[in-house]
This record gives structure tokens, C-alpha cells and sequence, in this order.
């Protein structure tokens, strides 16, 4: 248990207006990560973090942007949310070993865009 | 790019009957990570194994079994005399060699009827 916290976990919003996700990790990971799931696509991609403010894209990135200011806190923000942008959205950290790959994941944040 | 393959959606058995979930990855790197994960109806992921890509040997742990096979880019998971509890959607992934990327299958929905 790697000490993820995600906020909110629960969130309706309207198309076209902001929104922001927040990972919290108490475990000092240097990578982090956020997924999207939805039916049929198992868990994509968003964005990734090798260290503080260094981000990178993954293969659904657009849309989507993200800051890691501090250690331990990993924002996700949809400047503009569309309908097509409602999932379930995972955080997920990584000890600072490269070999092993192994992902811890937070409780998952639902989104809904109408 | 890699690409993770998990053919069935799902898969319904009646209790303590044996279930085989299949996982098919395309990678162009040698050295690569292979991954299960569960997702049970709470939600969250939960790690179940991680196997490198020079080991091949085929591994137990209690009624789970992964058969591992290069020749076709296969590591089929099997759930031995299946449970209730065993109901839940499972993931299979694929890390690159630095292991920093995690990329999932679309999943397979396992129900297990009593």
C-alpha cells in the first residue's frame, strides 16, 4: 500500500468547464501516473511523471494536462471537459526502481461530463 | 509500440470449475515485464504477478497458475478450482524495459457462479 489519495473521488460537471484531479502519495515514489478506464479499453495512459515537474505524455494525452510541483502530489486537469472525457481515472506511483514495473493504484476518481 | 491482447470480454463458470484467461502482447524491446492484475467489484487494482521476460518458467501460488510462452507472446492466467470471491475483471500488462510504462489489456470479466 503505497498511501494514494485521490480527490475527489466523485465529480459531475458540465461540458466545457475545468477540472482538476488531485494525487496525493505519502510513499515518496518517483513515478507517476494517470489512467483512464473505460469499458472494452482496460486502462489507458494520460500522463506520466519521472520526478517533479517532469511529465510526459501517454497514448491518450490530448485534452489532458498535468503538474507535479511536489513530490508527492500529481494534478490532472481537463481545461475544458467534454462528455468524452468522462471515465474512471486511476493514479497510479512507482518506487524508484527502474526493473520492476510494478504500479500501485489509488481508489479511483469517476467523472462525469454532461 | 506495445499492444496487450485480451480476447474474451468475459468468461462466466460455476463454482469450482477451472477458468483459463488469455493474454496476447506485441513488443519490439527483449527485456520486457508481464503483469496481472485484479479488479475486483470495489474497484480497486490489485497486483497479482509480475514475470521478466527471460524467465519462462511457469508459476503457482495457491489456486492461480500463469503459463508463460515467448514462442507466442502468450502468459495465459489460470484460476484453479474456482470461488465466489474469484469475480472480478482481470488485467493483463505489458511494461517496456526501463519499466516505467504499463500498458493493459482491455481486461476480462470473470463471474463465478455459485
Amino acid at each position: 500500500d503505497a498511501g494514494i489519495t485521490q480527490s475527489p473521488r466523485h465529480k459531475v460537471t458540465e461540458t466545457g468547464t475545468p477540472v482538476t484531479l488531485r494525487c496525493h502519495q505519502t510513499e515518496n515514489h518517483r513515478y507517476m501516473y494517470w489512467y483512464r478506464q473505460d469499458p472494452g479499453h482496460g486502462l489507458r495512459l494520460i500522463h506520466y511523471s519521472y520526478g517533479v515537474k517532469d511529465t510526459d505524455k501517454g497514448e491518450v494525452s490530448d485534452g489532458y494536462s498535468v503538474s507535479r510541483s511536489k513530490t508527492e502530489d500529481f494534478l490532472l486537469t481537463l481545461e475544458s471537459a467534454t462528455s468524452s472525457q468522462t471515465s474512471v481515472y486511476f493514479c497510479a506511483t512507482k518506487k524508484d526502481t527502474w526493473n520492476t514495473g510494478e504500479l500501485f493504484f489509488g481508489e479511483g476518481s469517476r467523472l462525469t461530463v454532461l | 509500440a506495445q499492444k496487450v491482447t485480451q480476447a474474451q470480454t468475459e468468461i462466466s463458470v460455476v463454482e469450482k470449475e477451472d477458468v483459463t484467461l488469455d493474454c496476447v502482447y506485441e513488443t519490439r524491446d527483449t527485456t520486457y515485464y508481464l503483469f496481472w492484475y485484479k479488479q475486483p467489484p470495489s474497484g480497486e487494482l490489485v497486483f497479482l504477478i509480475r514475470r521478466n521476460s527471460f524467465d519462462e518458467q511457469n508459476e503457482i501460488s495457491g489456486r492461480y497458475s500463469w503459463n508463460f510462452q515467448k514462442s507466442t507472446s502468450s502468459f495465459n492466467f489460470t484460476i484453479t478450482a474456482s470461488q465466489v470471491v474469484d469475480s472480478a475483471v482481470y488485467f493483463c500488462a505489458l511494461s517496456n524495459a526501463a519499466g516505467n510504462k504499463l500498458t493493459f489489456g482491455g481486461g476480462t470479466r470473470v463471474l463465478v457462479k455459485p
